[in-house]
């Protein structure tokens, strides 16, 4: 079955780094998200991995791919206050035309 | 780019009414588009996928006659929860995915409907 994990909450200091952990069951996982919802809004996409690949980069974000042991992390480098909100760990199993299944969030809290 | 609007973004109803929710995509066609509903501290449910054109495919255990779902552009989708509840009452919200090549795989989310049924 299908199945998405993420740790519920994270709390960390302002200036530190995050790391969000996710696992997920389906091998057949073709793209992996990282969605970031701040309250009362909708979900943003933050970055996305294909599973052909083990780490993508886009300036403070960094998605690290371990296939063998179905594990996403995000990590957040220089957190800021600002970056506090919820973030969904999400895969999608085929090549275009179903939906995502998501986990069910990490609540990222940064105090300063 | 890549802008998904829904329409409203709050919503207070009484028992019995419907309501109908928009979900559009402002600058690019959507082949599909989906309907997700977020309980408090839960992960998004799946609803339905609706592509333009065809019926709406429900996820099991959703009342298709309850929550009618008509995509009829490629940048429209719309949902009516009919004689609504409080058990009804939710954050709904769309996505939807580009038809453009090379962004098939980025879905992008609307801002989502808080729906208050009273």
């Amino acid at each position: 079955g299908e199945d998405v994990e993420q740790s519920l909450f994270l709390s960390v200091r302002e200036g530190d780094s995050s790391v969000i952990n996710c696992t997920y069951t389906d091998s057949s996982s073709t793209y992996l998200y990282w969605y970031k919802q701040e309250p009362g809004a909708g979900l943003q996409l933050l970055t996305y991995i294909f599973s052909n690949m083990d780490m993508k980069q886009d300036q403070r974000l960094t998605v690290l791919l371990n296939k063998k042991d179905k594990h996403l992390s995000l990590r957040i480098a220089d957190t800021q206050t600002g970056d506090s909100a919820i973030y969904f760990c999400a895969e999608t199993l085929d090549q275009a035309g179903t939906a995502l299944i998501f986990g069910k969030g990490t609540t990222l809290s940064v105090s300063s | 780019g890549a802008v998904v609007s829904q329409h409203p973004s709050r919503v207070i109803c009484k028992s019995g009414t419907s309501v109908k929710i928009e979900c559009r995509s402002l600058d690019f066609q959507a082949t599909t588009m989906f309907w997700y509903r977020q309980f408090p501290k839960k992960s998004l449910m799946l609803m339905a996928t609706s592509n333009e054109g065809s019926k709406a495919t429900y996820e099991q255990g959703v009342e298709k006659d309850k929550f009618l779902i008509n995509h009829a552009s490629l940048t429209l989708s719309t949902l009516t929860v009919t004689s609504a509840h409080p058990e009804d009452s939710s954050f709904y919200i769309c996505s939807a995915r580009s038809r453009d090549r090379g962004l098939e795989y980025e879905q992008y989310f609307g801002p989502g409907t808080r729906l208050t049924v009273t």
